[in-house]
């Protein structure tokens, strides 16, 4: 079965630009997650869909926005870039058991420079 | 507010050793993940504790739920430079998981 997929890998952007990050999740899996990595912060969730549904958001500003797709597929937003943007951005795809809980299938990450 | 803290964020010992690093919460957690990530890569998940007092292993390491189901911890027995990586623990609440900071862990030779 194959993995959870990101593209691109990397990414330079200058400030102000615009950013859209993509996500295929594991086949089968309904719920993506995407979040915010940084050696300071550690892991920082941004939101969550089911079923084109944002079921769960973060705190984070109203310029980073997702979405999913029919098929799963999800995308990430970020407009109006700041330096502060730099990060590795982790999609997750989420695979709910009998017993409820979530476990979390982690592409690569898309390694996002804001110069 | 950081509701799953992790501890010790930094830790580098010498190979052969063993660790223990912990996840402490106030709050009650359907059931408790443990992942690794290496760098340049996302997290891995190593396993989920489920049961209040349940007790995991995986080859050298032994994963701990509390009995509140509030706290975790993770033993390493004899570290190897291969184990060496970001561990996170994540609490279940609901669909929703609540993520430590991460441990550091270095492995020295």
């Amino acid at each position: 079965k194959a993995g959870v997929t990101q593209t691109p890998r990397y990414l330079i952007k200058t400030r102000g630009q615009q950013v859209t990050l993509s996500c295929s999740p594991i086949s089968g899996h309904r719920s993506v997650s995407w979040y915010q990595q940084t050696p300071g912060q550690g892991l920082q969730f941004l939101f969550e869909y089911f079923s084109e549904t944002q079921r769960n958001k973060g705190n984070f500003p109203g310029r980073f926005s997702g979405r999913q797709f029919s098929n799963s597929r999800s995308e990430m937003n970020v407009s109006t870039l700041e330096l502060g943007d730099s990060a590795l951005y982790l999609c997750a795809s989420s695979l709910m058991t009998a017993l409820g809980t979530d476990t979390q299938y982690f592409g690569p990450g898309t390694r996002l420079t804001v110069l | 507010t950081q509701l799953l803290e992790q501890s010790p964020q930094f830790l580098s010992i010498q190979e052969g050793e063993n660790l223990t690093v912990y996840c402490n919460s106030s709050s009650v957690f359907s059931s408790l993940q443990w992942y690794r990530q290496e760098p340049g890569e996302g997290p891995v998940l190593l396993v989920t504790v489920v049961t209040g007092g349940e007790v995991k292993k995986l080859k050298r390491l032994t994963f701990q739920f509390g009995d509140a189901r509030k706290d975790s911890s993770l033993h390493i027995t004899a570290a190897q430079p291969g184990d060496t990586g970001l561990y996170l623990c994540a609490g279940a609440q609901g669909y929703q998981l609540i993520w430590g900071a991460g441990t550091k862990l270095i492995i020295k030779p």
